[in-house]
């Protein structure tokens, strides 16, 4: 089945600084990319995601690289804030099933 | 909001009991996945439905089962509860089909306490 690492498990920045988060994924057969956000006791929740006919997607001060050859992929949020502090976790998906999530990136932006 | 319901949102029972989690997935959505979270770890898939089938089966313990009903809405039963079961469970739902899989939506979570 697929296997989804992540890395690192807890990142600090900088207020305006850049965070990256990259995962890796075992699976070829995955097409399907997600990355989901969770703050302190709530659900997580859709931020972007990126489906394996496109190399890179962009929303405002988040993007998504995959690099299919390599299997893996990350997530870039430039111009960090502080509401931006939560746990993000990447996952992988292929032809309708199972997500499998990455262990989950504790990022901490500091004022 | 979402639009997946999860009940109930807290539960708390003895070791040895058994309780059932109740989802209700968006409209129109196929797929239903259950998730364990434990205390600052990550999301544990233990299974998925599929337009009620089961799909695909992570590390659920044998203690635990799930259906999905034709009405698409899941249950997922956990029996002889453990003090370690103690965790937020989260359903997801997408629309999903077998060929190609779309976004996944979460419900706020059952936050079961074992005691």
């Amino acid at each position: 089945g697929e296997n989804v690492e992540q890395h690192p498990s807890t990142l600090s920045v900088q207020e305006g600084d850049s965070a990256v988060i990259k995962c890796t994924y075992s699976d070829s057969a995955s097409n399907y990319f997600p990355w989901y956000k969770q703050e302190l006791g709530k659900r997580p929740q859709l931020i972007i995601d990126i489906r394996s006919n496109v190399g890179e997607k962009k929303d405002q001060r988040i993007a998504v690289t995959l690099n299919k050859t390599a299997k893996h992929f990350s997530l870039h949020i430039t111009e960090t804030q502080p509401e931006d502090s939560a746990v993000y976790f990447c996952a992988a998906a292929g032809g309708g099933n199972k997500l499998t999530f990455g262990t989950g990136t504790q990022l901490k932006v500091e004022l | 909001d979402s639009g997946v319901t999860q009940t109930p949102k807290h539960l708390i029972t003895a070791t040895g009991q058994r309780v059932t989690l109740r989802c209700s997935p968006r409209s129109g959505d196929l797929s239903v996945y259950w998730y364990q979270q434990s205390l600052d770890q990550g999301l544990q898939f233990l299974i998925q439905y599929y337009n009620g089938e089961e799909r695909a089966k992570g590390n659920i313990l044998e203690r635990f089962s799930a259906q999905q009903f034709p009405d698409l809405h899941s249950e997922l039963n956990l029996s002889s509860l453990e003090l370690g079961d103690s965790a937020l469970y989260f359903c997801a739902s997408s629309y999903g089909t077998p060929k190609s899989d779309t976004e996944a939506f979460f419900g706020q979570g059952t936050r079961l306490t074992v005691v």
